[in-house]
């Protein structure tokens, strides 16, 4: 059975501070996918990022970032300078390969709630 | 990505009655999967419908109780059959181009049963 920790249930920093929220997952499979995902106060969930168990690239997208360590089974997500509309609440989710291919059902985290004070 | 539309936006219902929530994908698509978020919690896997095959259904859900349809390769709907108060959650769909992985979400629908 897969699981996906987000063991940080809120994290509260103020504006310009960089913050880092912890993702550990658990699977059987040697092929699988890890994914964040934000869930602003608005509600609609937005896809950040894919990261496929054979690629342990880090990766950088202007003020985010991803370390992916698979001797961990870690996936953490870090923002730097955080702002104010960075509130949301992010969730970490794992899927793994499908027979036959193609996208499988997500296990998501508990997500963590960001609150960026100003 | 794609745009995805859910109908309704949400609805307030009564216990004992039942809701079928609509997901129209703007491409088409095999896979389009079904969630639940309870009020503050996570999302729940609720099934996985692909066009031309019956819906797989995660354990703690049943065809009974959610039964999908997915006529074709836009359009898929999930029923809540029977409501509780304990179904009173957000329902999302959500879709996967071909040969990716990740998932766009639809909107949701917010269900109240009172």
């Amino acid at each position: 059975a897969q699981k996906v920790t987000q063991a940080q249930t809120e994290i509260s920093v103020v504006e310009k501070e960089d913050v880092t929220l912890d993702c550990v997952y658990e699977t059987r499979d040697t092929t699988y996918y890890l994914f964040w995902y934000k869930q602003p106060p608005s509600g609609e969930l937005v896809f950040l990022i894919r990261r496929n168990s054979f690629d342990e690239q880090n990766e950088i997208s202007g003020r985010y970032s991803w370390n992916f360590q698979k001797s961990t089974s870690s996936f953490n997500f870090t923002i730097t300078a955080s702002q104010v509309v960075d509130s949301a609440v992010y969730f970490c989710a794992l899927s793994e390969a499908r027979s036959g291919g193609g996208a499988d059902g997500l296990t998501f985290g508990k997500g963590t709630h960001l609150i960026i004070q100003p | 990505s794609a745009v995805i539309s859910q109908k309704p936006s949400r609805d307030i219902c009564q216990r004992g009655t039942s809701l079928t929530i609509q997901c129209q994908v703007d491409s088409q698509v095999t896979m389009m999967f079904w969630y639940r978020q309870q009020p503050g919690q996570s999302l729940t896997l609720i099934a996985t419908a692909n066009q031309g095959s019956e819906a797989t259904y995660e354990s703690g859900f049943v065809i009974d109780k959610f039964p999908i349809s997915r006529p074709n390769l836009t359009f898929s709907t999930l029923t809540v059959s029977n409501m509780s108060p304990e179904d009173s959650s957000i329902y999302l769909c959500s879709v996967a181009m071909t040969g990716r992985y990740e998932q766009y979400f639809g909107p949701g629908t917010r269900l109240t049963v009172t």
